[in-house]
């Protein structure tokens, strides 16, 4: 079975500045893709990055990129110049293939941000 | 992903009684999957459904649970004689493909068992 760790259950960033949220994982698949999702006090999952195994760059969206390192099997989160509304639960996520054909993720246990004035 | 739209978005249940939780998925979308939260947790896989059919429901407790995803209409998780560990948040992504590369999930239902 495929295995997130999220090692930082909390963490407090000063507002501007850059933050990196950790996530390792452990896959036997060769083929497999890596998610991140923010998840604000209001409860809604937001999607932010994805990163495929077989990417050679690493993904960026705006403030956000993946520093994906495969042969370390960690793909953590990078936050540049953090803003207030960064502050929530932050949720790693791997797809693995199911006995049945279909994608299904894996998430991690989560770190919970706080941008601090 | 404003455009899966679950409700209720909060849902309040005694003990025994049976929970109806409803997501719509995105206009488009025929591919359907149920995670569950429980508190200071991480989402957890419970069912795939793709119209009319059930694909993959390996994460589902035997018991007690059932979904299903009709040729017309919203899909259903129903829950029922709730226990006060059913109490979590129950989110429904869908997808275009069932890649989850396009998923898009829904705001989640809380449901609280008295």
């Amino acid at each position: 079975a495929q295995k997130i760790t999220q090692t930082q259950p909390g963490m407090f960033v000063q507002e501007k500045e850059a933050v990196t949220l950790d996530c390792t994982y452990d896959t036997s698949d060769q083929s497999y893709g890596l998610f991140w999702y923010k998840q604000p006090s209001s409860g809604e999952m937001i999607f932010l990055i994805y990163q495929g195994s077989y990417d050679e760059q690493n993904a960026t969206e705006g403030r956000y990129s993946l520093n994906f390192q495969k042969a370390r099997k960690s793909a953590n989160l990078v936050i540049s110049a953090s803003q207030l509304g960064d502050s929530a639960m932050y949720f790693c996520a791997m797809r693995e293939l199911s006995n049945f054909g279909n994608e299904k993720l894996t998430f991690g246990t989560g770190t919970r941000l706080t941008i601090i004035p | 992903n404003a455009g899966v739209m679950q409700n209720p978005r909060h849902l309040v249940r005694r003990r025994g009684q049976e929970a109806r939780l409803r997501c719509s998925p995105m206009k488009g979308h025929s591919h359907v999957y149920w995670y569950r939260q429980l508190p200071e947790e991480g989402l957890k896989f419970m069912v795939y459904l793709q119209k009319e059919n059930i694909i993959d429901e390996s994460g589902m407790p035997k018991e007690r649970f059932s979904a299903e995803f009709p040729k017309e209409g919203p899909s259903i998780l129903r829950i029922q004689q709730v226990v006060r560990g059913d109490s979590a948040a129950y989110f429904c992504a869908s997808s275009p493909t069932g890649g989850n590369e396009k998923l898009f999930f829904g705001s989640g239902t809380q449901l609280s068992v008295l």
